[in-house]
């Protein structure tokens, strides 16, 4: 079965670059949410989007941005990265606004250096 | 404010026997989904199991059960038969506000089952 792909897998930048993450939900999938993950931290809820619109926003800094396109894929821009940002970024689907379970991409492992 | 909370940092379990983490949430949220993730060492999460605050049956997931109570606000998960490959970070979480389109979800601290051969 198709999983959630994200790409890259792994990103190295220096402080103050930006970087771009992507993710494809999984087909028929709707909603993306996107997550951080510090080393030996759970993750933490940065963003979703429900039908191409921003459903709820959580811990996601200021210097973050995000958003989903018509064909439901999503991209979460990181601008003056700092070294606090080296994190495991994942993405995640589910179908529909109601009681679904979500599905998590492999993540993109970002290191700032 | 939603929490989540999983008492237990480390976990021994012998091969082939069954083990229960735990995990207890604090919503005022009448519609919620409790969700059980898989961390291995590789880094990836994986989906166990899923519970709605309504549903009215225990989840199961072959190995995998959730033990549902709700009015003492617990969402435990059982694994029966251990494998050394159940060897992993877990991770319990919730989402709020199923029905109201909320979307946010938060996770426990985890917890690192260790599967003794």
């Amino acid at each position: 079965a198709a999983g959630v792909i994200q790409s890259p897998r792994h990103l190295i930048k220096e402080k103050r670059e930006t970087a771009t993450l992507k993710c494809y939900p999984i087909p028929r999938h709707d909603t993306v949410y996107w997550y951080q993950q510090g080393p030996g931290q759970d993750p933490q809820f940065l963003i979703s989007f429900y039908e191409k619109m921003q459903s709820d926003k959580g811990s996601i800094p200021d210097r973050f941005s995000a958003q989903q396109f018509s064909d439901y894929h999503s991209e979460l821009n990181m601008s003056s990265l700092e070294l606090g940002d080296s994190a495991l970024y994942f993405c995640a689907s589910s179908f529909g606004q109601g009681d679904y379970e979500q599905y998590f991409g492999p993540g993109t492992r970002l290191t700032v250096t | 404010a939603q929490k989540i909370t999983q008492t237990q940092p480390g976990m021994f379990v012998q091969e082939k026997e069954a083990v229960t983490l735990d995990c207890t949430y604090d919503t005022s949220d009448q519609s919620y989904g409790l969700f059980w993730y898989k961390q291995p060492s590789s880094g990836e999460m994986i989906f166990l199991i899923y519970q709605g605050s309504y549903d009215e049956q225990n989840a199961t997931e072959g190995r995998y059960s959730l033990n549902f109570q709700k009015a003492r606000k617990s969402a435990n998960l059982v694994i029966s038969a251990s494998q050394l490959g159940d060897s992993a970070m877990y991770f319990c979480a919730m989402r709020e506000g199923l029905r109201t389109g909320g979307f946010k979800t938060i996770f426990g601290a985890g917890t690192r089952l260790f599967v003794k051969a």
